[in-house]
């Protein structure tokens, strides 16, 4: 299994600043992906980070509003530019383990609220 | 397009009574399906997945879920539930492809509470 650890757990933030997620595993894994979920709304794949490469983004999700940085195998960070009260939601970095026991696996979670 | 449907936002069952959480799915072909739970503070968490086999899958906890492909469903169940079981259960269809693992449709998620 892998154990995904975010920062912060929450944040508040103003309209048109920005702000930065971190999430770090407890092991080496090729593929990070973040998610998105609004209040009890399902969860939304935003964009898909391997290290070394520019991530891949999902339809409605962007390079310029959501950078995301993904410098090794443990680490990757998500930001959210020019934040707006839309974009208050959790985001979700989540990793796969692949092979016979294939799985994804989640961090706790980061919930952000722009005023 | 895949889609999952979870027609029940918050269902809620008294400890030690049996609990049916619904799921409904759209995808042409034979998906794979999961149930994740995610408990108060935490990332979400498998609970079971369905390959294409057996309809009737067992996960953790005693949670099993039922796929009907008649029905377009994977209903998951507990002949049981306990206090500890409060959480907030997903529903997510992915296709066949295991490469596509990562892009899983999640449904909108079933609050349940457990009251004594």
């Amino acid at each position: 299994s892998v154990l995904l650890y975010q920062k912060p757990n929450r944040d508040i933030c103003q309209s048109g600043t920005s702000l930065k997620i971190q999430c770090v595993a407890d092991s080496q894994v090729v593929s990070m992906f973040w998610y998105q979920q609004f209040q009890e709304q399902s969860l939304m794949l935003m964009a898909t980070a391997n290290e070394g490469s520019e991530a891949t983004y999902e339809s409605g999700f962007t390079k310029d509003k959501f950078p995301i940085s993904r410098p090794n195998l443990t680490f990757s960070t998500l930001t959210v530019n020019n934040a707006r009260p839309g974009d208050s939601s959790i985001y979700f970095c989540s990793s796969r383990q692949g092979g016979f026991n294939e799985r994804l696996f989640f961090g706790h979670g980061t919930k952000l609220s722009v005023l | 397009a895949q889609s999952v449907t979870q027609p029940d936002a918050r269902v809620t069952v008294s400890e030690g009574a049996s609990l049916q959480l619904r799921c409904k799915y759209s995808y042409f072909g034979t998906p794979y399906l999961f149930w994740y739970v995610q408990y108060p503070r935490q990332g979400l968490q498998l609970l079971l997945k369905y390959y294409p086999g057996d309809p009737v899958v067992q996960g953790v906890n005693g949670f099993e879920a039922e796929f009907s492909k008649s029905n377009s469903s994977f209903h998951l169940r507990k002949a049981s539930v306990h206090w500890s079981d409060w959480a907030v259960y997903f529903c997510a269809v992915s296709p066949l492809a295991s490469s596509s693992f990562s892009k899983l449709v999640f449904g909108q998620g079933t609050s349940l509470s457990v009251v004594p």
